[in-house]
């Protein structure tokens, strides 16, 4: 079966600084990967995902994430955090059948000034 | 991207009603998704509606608790009947994107007293 974990409830940076959300997948087959993000009170926007090429995909706000299959993982990093950076970050995977996505635990990441 | 509404935005709910949900798209599209966020929680798919055909519900999900409607290319709507306070949650309604991606909705805020 399709999983997903985020293996951190929470993650603090300092304003400026790299940040990195980790995420870790379990798939049968090629995986089709997703991050989205919530702000309070919000729904959930798409960031960016990965289907196939390169490992490095670039999305949404400075966001870019990297696929590593020999590690099952996919990160999400932003070389430069924004306090306005502060939300819940949900990683996902395609499940086998249809188009539905298997969502991770969520990450909340706080970004200090 | 397609625009998604959801009405109401936030309810509360005296346990034993039920209540209805709508979701509006922009755009004409053949897959919605129904979401289930419990408090703390990450999101949890309850069923999936094409046009056209019955609801396709996930384990631990059935159609007497959760009916949904489809009646066209643009809108449907998600039941929470009998309500208990474990059914306090946010639903999301989405939509399939082109290239796998899901698209969400503000989502509805329930509580259920």
């Amino acid at each position: 079966a399709q999983s997903v974990a985020q293996p951190e409830d929470q993650v603090n940076v300092a304003e400026g600084n790299p940040l990195t959300v980790k995420c870790t997948y379990s798939v049968s087959g090629n995986p089709y990967l997703f991050w989205y993000v919530q702000y309070p009170n919000r729904g959930l926007q798409f960031l960016l995902k990965y289907i196939t090429g390169d490992n490095l995909v670039k999305g949404s706000y400075g966001f870019e994430a990297e696929f590593n299959k020999s590690q099952t993982s996919f990160h999400l990093k932003k070389p430069s955090a924004l306090v306005s950076d502060s939300a819940l970050y949900f990683c996902a995977v395609k499940g086998n059948q249809g188009g539905k996505l298997i969502f991770g635990q969520g990450t909340e990441l706080s970004v200090k000034p | 991207s397609a625009v998604i509404s959801q009405k109401p935005s936030r309810d509360i709910c005296q346990r034993g009603t039920s209540l209805t949900i709508q979701c509006q798209v922009d755009s004409q599209v053949t897959m919605m998704f129904w979401y289930r966020q419990q408090p703390g929680q990450s999101l949890t798919l309850i069923a999936t509606a094409n046009q056209g055909s019955e609801a396709t519900y996930e384990s631990g999900f059935v159609i007497d608790k959760f009916p949904i409607s489809r009646p066209n290319l643009t809108f449907s709507t998600l039941t929470v009947s009998n309500m208990s306070p474990e059914d306090s949650s946010i639903y999301l309604c989405s939509l399939l994107g082109d290239k796998y991606e899901q698209y969400f909705g503000p989502g509805t805020r329930l509580t259920v007293t």
